[in-house]
């Protein structure tokens, strides 16, 4: 059984559409995050959720914006789509009140706008 | 504020020797140190972790770490390479004394293995 996992793994898509990515986690976690890998590999958070607040890296433009239906979802919704938004977008989970909270990753999904 | 550095882009090694990846971190309380490492094309993996007690913690694949706070560093250790062992390695710092939840990665270090 997959931890966290992410849909779909590839998009390539069109400047200007309107794209989703979806993640689930079957960890029971109750914190979601989105981060951002981009060509240098460097790893930049965009969001994190739980069921209490929603933090917002304030570098991340409102095109994009996370969307959660449950505690095990947490989707990431991404308007008018840049040539600058082509990069590897990895979701993971956590649970905040354990110790250590060491996050589980998703396999990524690597967004290509041409 | 939390912050976290990797000074080497990249670490060559020969398989079976030792191999060491550093990481300095920055925080205003007490750290919450990890290490990750991503395999191509895939996801990060937590490989350790400190979080108090022993400065030493010992990992998955045989990895260690040594917390070091005088120098503020966690740097990231295997006494015997392996080519498998080639990869992305992240460390990661969070400040829990500072409230936060997400932890803050650093740029990472590509290992590379040599047979």
């Amino acid at each position: 059984d997959t931890a966290v996992s992410q849909t779909p793994k590839y998009l390539v898509t069109q400047m200007g559409n309107d794209k989703s990515i979806k993640c689930e986690q079957n960890l029971g976690h109750d914190t979601m995050y989105w981060y951002k890998q981009d060509s240098k590999k460097f790893l930049k958070i965009m969001f994190s959720y739980n069921n209490k607040e929603l933090i917002i890296n304030e570098t991340v433009p409102n095109r994009f914006s996370p969307k959660s239906p449950d505690k095990a979802h947490l989707n990431l919704h991404i308007n008018s789509l840049e040539l600058g938004d082509s990069a590897v977008y990895f979701c993971a989970s956590s649970q905040v009140g354990v110790i250590g909270r060491e996050l589980f990753f998703g396999e990524g999904s690597r967004l290509t706008v041409l | 504020a939390q912050s976290v550095a990797q000074p080497e882009d990249q670490v060559n090694v020969a398989e079976g020797n030792p191999l060491t990846v550093k990481c300095t971190y920055s925080v205003s309380g007490n750290p919450y140190l990890f290490w990750y490492v991503q395999y191509p094309n895939r996801g990060l993996q937590f490989l350790l972790k400190y979080i108090t007690g022993d400065n030493l913690v010992k990992g998955s694949y045989g990895f260690e770490a040594e917390f070091n706070k005088s120098q503020t560093s966690f740097h990231l250790k295997k006494p015997s390479a392996l080519v498998s062992d080639s990869a992305l390695y992240f460390c990661a710092v969070l400040d829990v004394s500072g409230g936060s939840y997400i932890p803050t990665f650093g740029r990472g270090t590509s290992l590379i293995v040599h047979p």
